[in-house]
């Protein structure tokens, strides 16, 4: 069984602020973590994956994770708050062998303050 | 290319009728998932095809709920006899492969009466 459990349901920062958008997994398996994000009226759209490469996973728009096996952890954060990452993220969990069966997080509402 | 598109956008029904929902996924990706996302909720596997075989369908809910992809590319989610607990955003995504990033589409928000 595998599962994903997102802290905060909203979370504001100022523009030019720090994001951490939090993440915590659990799998019986080597997983593949994922952040989605999803901006109003459309489809989710993949920000970054890990898959068992570099712990420190880079993505669009300027999106970082780091995964952390020993805090079950893989945490979105970007250095510095744009009004335009104004959004819904998802975190989410795969299986590493046979198709993508994905498991998604609650979600965290991301504003952004000018 | 163009992405994964989903019809209708919207659809409202009253309870007991029957709805599809259609998704047309990339040209040329292989693998197809349905999922359901309640408001609030992150969404919610509810079926896999590869190619034109429906794999996994251990998501669905119960047996209102079915799904085909008869050659291989588009797809049709039908829900029987609706129920206002069936009113969710259902989305649909494509992949090339079965380990490959998932595309999806902008969903279909479905409202029982």
């Amino acid at each position: 069984a595998q599962s994903v459990t997102q802290l905060g349901s909203h979370v504001s920062v100022s523009e030019g602020a720090l994001v951490l958008l939090r993440c915590n997994y659990s799998s019986s398996v080597p997983p593949y973590l994922f952040w989605y994000v999803q901006y109003p009226n459309q489809g989710l759209q993949l920000l970054l994956k890990y898959t068992s490469a570099a712990t420190l996973v880079k993505g669009i728009n300027g999106f970082e994770a780091e995964f952390k096996k020993s805090e079950t952890s893989f945490h979105l954060t970007k250095p510095s708050a744009h009004m335009s990452d104004a959004a819904e993220y998802f975190c989410a969990v795969g299986t590493s062998g046979g198709y993508q069966k994905v498991t998604f997080g609650t979600g965290t509402k991301l504003q952004v303050i000018p | 290319g163009a992405g994964v598109s989903q019809s209708p956008r919207y659809k409202v029904t009253k309870r007991g009728q029957d709805v599809a929902l259609r998704c047309d996924p990339i040209s040329g990706h292989v693998s197809l998932y349905w999922y359901r996302q309640a408001l609030g909720q992150g969404p919610e596997f509810l079926t896999y095809f590869n190619y034109e075989a429906q794999q996994d369908k251990s998501g669905l809910p119960n047996d209102r709920f079915s799904a085909e992809r008869p050659e291989g590319s588009i797809s049709t989610l039908t829900i029987q006899r609706t129920e206002q607990r069936d009113s969710a955003m259902y989305r649909c995504a494509s992949s090339w492969g079965v380990q490959e990033t998932q595309y999806f589409g902008p969903g279909t928000r479905l409202l029982v009466l």
